[in-house]
């Protein structure tokens, strides 16, 4: 089966400065990549998402690159805000059907 | 659209016993897909329901089951509950008919086990 790592655990960063988590997966079938943003008490939030034929996806302060060859992909996040403050899951879907595989999630921190 | 709905949204239980979970998926959405999350092992895979059939199964007991209906609502069970079961039970849905299809998530049912 398909395992993802995800660095780092948590991370904390000033507002306005930019943040980076990294995810590096193992089954290179796999071919889709989401990010979601979990706060405290809630569901699951899609942020943005990359499928394996594209190699960069952005979304306003949201971007995401993938690098098939190195079977690694990351989330960058620009210009952060106190309530990008969560937890962030990056996952890879392998195999048939709609099955996630999730990292072990990385917590944001925006300080004031 | 309506999203993802699940009762209850909270359950205590006691060890031994068995318990029932709902999840109502995005009208349109033919797979739901069923997760465990818990502190110490994260976001798990449990199975994923797709047109009734189980589609995936994750490594989890055979405890674990579930079923899906024939308006794409499914419900899992969990048998002879287990200190170890206790977790937010999230359940996902997608239209299913690729992997690339993005999942949306309910709210959860938060399990506690006595």
């Amino acid at each position: 089966g398909e395992n993802v790592e995800q660095h780092p655990s948590t991370l904390s960063v000033q507002e306005g400065d930019s943040a980076v988590i990294k995810c590096t997966y193992s089954d290179s079938a796999s071919n889709y990549f989401p990010w979601y943003k979990q706060e405290l008490g809630k569901r699951p939030q899609l942020i943005i998402d990359i499928r394996s034929n594209v190699g960069e996806k952005k979304d306003q302060r949201i971007a995401v690159t993938l690098n098939k060859t190195a079977k690694h992909f990351s989330l960058h996040i620009t210009e952060t805000q106190p309530e990008d403050s969560a937890v962030y899951f990056c996952a890879a879907s392998w195999g048939g059907g709609n099955k996630l595989t999730f990292g072990t999630g990385t917590q944001l921190k925006v300080e004031l | 659209k309506a999203g993802v709905t699940q009762t209850p949204r909270y359950l205590i239980k006691t060890r031994g016993q068995q318990v029932t979970l709902s999840c109502s998926p995005i009208s349109g959405h033919r797979s739901v897909s069923w997760y465990q999350q818990t502190p110490g092992q994260g976001l798990q895979f449990l199975f994923e329901y797709f047109s009734e059939t189980q589609r995936n199964k994750g490594n989890f007991p055979g405890r674990f089951s579930g079923r899906q209906f024939s308006n794409s609502r499914s419900e899992m069970n969990v048998s002879t509950l287990e200190l170890g079961d206790s977790a937010l039970y999230l359940c996902a849905s997608s239209l299913g008919d690729s992997s690339t299809d993005t999942q949306y998530f309910g709210p959860g049912t938060r399990l506690t086990v006595l």
